[in-house]
Order: C-alpha cells, then sequence, then structure tokens
C-alpha cells in the first residue's frame, strides 16, 4: 500500500547534466501532476496528466519533458539541468471526481550546481 | 487566469483558534481545498469546500463564500503539531485536467 512512490529522494547534478524523476502510483489514478516548489514558495505545477499516452503543459513547463507510457507511472525529464532548476519536486496522483483530493509523493530534492 | 492570496505568516499558542483566510479570482470555480505541509514533508489533503458554508473535520473547519471569492481554515484547540505550512488552492475543471492552483502558503507557528 504504498501510494504515491517518487524516486530519487534526493539528487545532485552539475550543470547540463541530464535526469529522469519517476513517479509511481498504485492507487489506478487517472490523473497525475508534477510540481515544484522553491523555498517559501507555494507548489508550482510543471506538467501533469489526465491519463496514459497523455500529457499537458503546467505553470512553469520550460526545462522540462514527462511522459505517462503506463498509467502507473509518470516521468519528468530534465534534458540540460540548470542553477534554476534547483527545488524541490512533489509528483500527486488524483481521481475522477472534483472532490477527490490530490496526494502526493514525499518529494524528490534536486540541487543543480 | 487563476491567483490567491492568504498571509504568510500566523502566530497562536496552543490551545488557541486561529483562521487563515484565502481570497481567489479564478475565471471558473470548482472548489476550494486545503493542504498542510510540514517543514520538509508532502502536502497532505486536509479538507475541500465546492458550496457555501461550514464543512467541518475534527479540530480542523474550513468554510467558503463563493459570492465573495473567499474562504478560510479554522484551526481550534491548537497543538504544537498544528505548526506547518497551509495552502489553500482552486481546482480546474476535469476538462483542464482538474489541476490544482496553490496559494503561496501560510507558515502557522503554534506556541507554548
Amino acid at each position: 500500500n504504498a501510494g504515491v512512490t517518487q524516486t530519487p529522494k534526493f539528487r545532485v547534478l552539475k550543470t547540463g547534466q541530464s535526469m529522469t524523476l519517476l513517479c509511481a502510483q498504485d492507487m489506478n489514478h487517472e490523473y497525475m501532476y508534477w510540481y515544484r516548489q522553491d523555498p517559501g514558495m507555494g507548489l508550482r505545477l510543471i506538467h501533469y496528466s489526465v491519463g496514459e499516452g497523455t500529457t499537458a503543459k503546467g505553470e512553469v513547463p520550460d526545462g522540462y519533458n514527462v511522459s505517462r507510457l503506463k498509467k502507473q507511472n509518470f516521468l519528468l525529464g530534465l534534458e540540460s539541468a540548470a542553477p534554476s532548476q534547483t527545488s524541490v519536486y512533489f509528483c500527486a496522483t488524483a481521481g475522477g471526481h472534483s472532490n477527490q483530493p490530490q496526494h502526493f509523493g514525499d518529494g524528490t530534492r534536486l540541487s543543480i550546481l | 487566469g487563476q491567483s490567491l492570496e492568504q498571509p504568510s505568516e500566523v502566530t497562536a499558542v496552543e490551545g488557541a483558534i486561529v483562521q487563515i483566510n484565502c481570497t481567489y479570482q479564478t475565471s471558473g470555480f470548482y472548489g476550494l481545498s486545503w493542504y498542510q505541509q510540514h517543514d520538509g514533508g508532502a502536502p497532505t489533503f486536509l479538507s475541500y469546500n465546492a458550496l457555501d458554508g461550514l464543512e467541518e473535520t475534527g479540530r480542523f473547519s474550513s468554510f467558503l463564500s463563493r459570492s465573495d471569492s473567499y474562504g478560510y481554515l479554522l484551526l481550534q484547540e491548537l497543538q504544537m503539531k498544528d505548526s506547518a505550512s497551509y495552502f489553500c488552492a482552486v481546482r480546474a475543471p476535469y476538462n483542464q485536467g482538474g489541476k490544482l492552483i496553490f496559494g503561496q502558503g501560510t507558515e502557522l507557528s503554534v506556541k507554548p
């Protein structure tokens, strides 16, 4: 009964490196989201998916790509990491009704040097 | 577009009652949610209001007035463990992905 699992939990990258963050859910939710949270700020939506094989841009999509090849997984990619992408990244999922809450993973703390 | 405003910080003493306000501007309204986040942790869902009025869940209550584009979270019998950040969020319709737009958060400090 893991819920929403994010991998890795921590990572330090050098500028220009690439990496992929994985979000896996076992709740059979259709909707998945990637947010970033910077110190003292709220969560900002990067990309989201309303179902397997679909993705859409959020508020701050530049510099990121996503894929949802399987319903249970939502991947967030950084092709060429920049210091401005140093942040805590949260994945969330939600069911199909408007009154259902979003369930968040524990976050990935990413530092770009 | 959508935007939310909430106070940046609130301080209260243990056992007291505190109210965290949230005003929003949105092109379409599909509910106001509240999330709690402890330092370094994941946001967790507290409450959701789609209609006007008060929703009560234990020590926490949430209120919504759609005509005023205003809501609040009420925390009663404050405990030290309630020290956290609280975010209000509005939800887009599901044909827009049901995405949440969050306020900047209110940091609540509970003092002994």
